[in-house]
């Protein structure tokens, strides 16, 4: 399966503990995008990594939340001293290209299955 | 005021009609447009992906986007159990690229 992987598929931390959230994109992408989805709500858009870059952290809250893609290994999103408001479901998407490659068209974006973080 | 709009539904159909699902978005700047579909506790998958105004078809899919009135529609055709699931909308502009804007998504019910 050479689609997005995502580990672990889910993760429960006890408040004030750290959360690793793990995403490999598709072979031969090298974009990465973290969204997180709260119950009945749509994605939310964090951050937009390139390898060992930052291109958008926009959505990212200001404190606790971080995000690295090394040039080798997967992309991290971490998150630190976690409070209930994190539970959620967390999703990584890749592309191929740069969205503002070709004139203006955007290469898609693929998902990965997510992991739910629960936080007791 | 949401940049994103869309019905949470449920939306209930009978197995073979035809499902139609819209979106309406505030920024003129969004110029690609894309729909996922999402089964329970999975990732999105990407359905349909349109760039500016027009019509699209894939198979039993299609969408239309009017950026004149900010409006996305898909249609699903001859609708079977397997299409019950959520249906994501979602945008994107030279403003802020790779930074998708999702609606909140439509849960589709099709019964046999």
């Amino acid at each position: 399966n050479a689609g997005v992987m995502q580990n672990p598929r889910h993760l429960v931390r006890r408040r004030g503990q750290e959360a690793r959230l793990r995403c490999s994109p598709m072979k031969g992408h090298s974009h990465v995008y973290w969204y997180r989805q709260l119950p009945e709500e749509g994605l939310k858009f964090m951050v937009y990594l390139q390898k060992e870059n930052i291109i958008d952290e926009s959505g990212m809250p200001k404190e606790r939340f971080s995000a690295e893609f090394p040039k080798e290994g997967p992309s991290i999103l971490r998150i630190q001293q976690v409070v209930r408001g994190d539970s959620a479901a967390y999703f990584c998407a890749s592309s191929s290209y740069p969205p503002y490659l070709a004139g203006g068209r955007s290469d898609t974006q693929y998902f990965g299955p997510g992991t739910r973080l629960t936080v007791l | 005021q949401k940049e994103v709009e869309q019905d949470p539904g449920p939306l209930s159909v009978p197995e073979g009609a035809i499902v139609s699902l819209n979106c309406t978005y505030s920024n003129s700047a969004f110029q690609y447009f894309m729909w996922y579909r999402q089964y329970s506790r999975k990732g999105p998958e990407l359905l349909m992906y349109t760039y500016s105004s027009g019509n699209k078809e894939d198979g039993r899919f299609t969408a239309q986007v009017d950026k004149s009135s900010k409006y996305i529609s898909l249609f699903i055709r001859d609708s079977q159990p397997s299409d019950s699931a959520t249906y994501l909308c979602a945008v994107g502009g030279t403003d802020s690229w790779g930074k998708l804007q999702f609606g909140a998504g439509t849960q589709v019910v099709v019964t046999p």
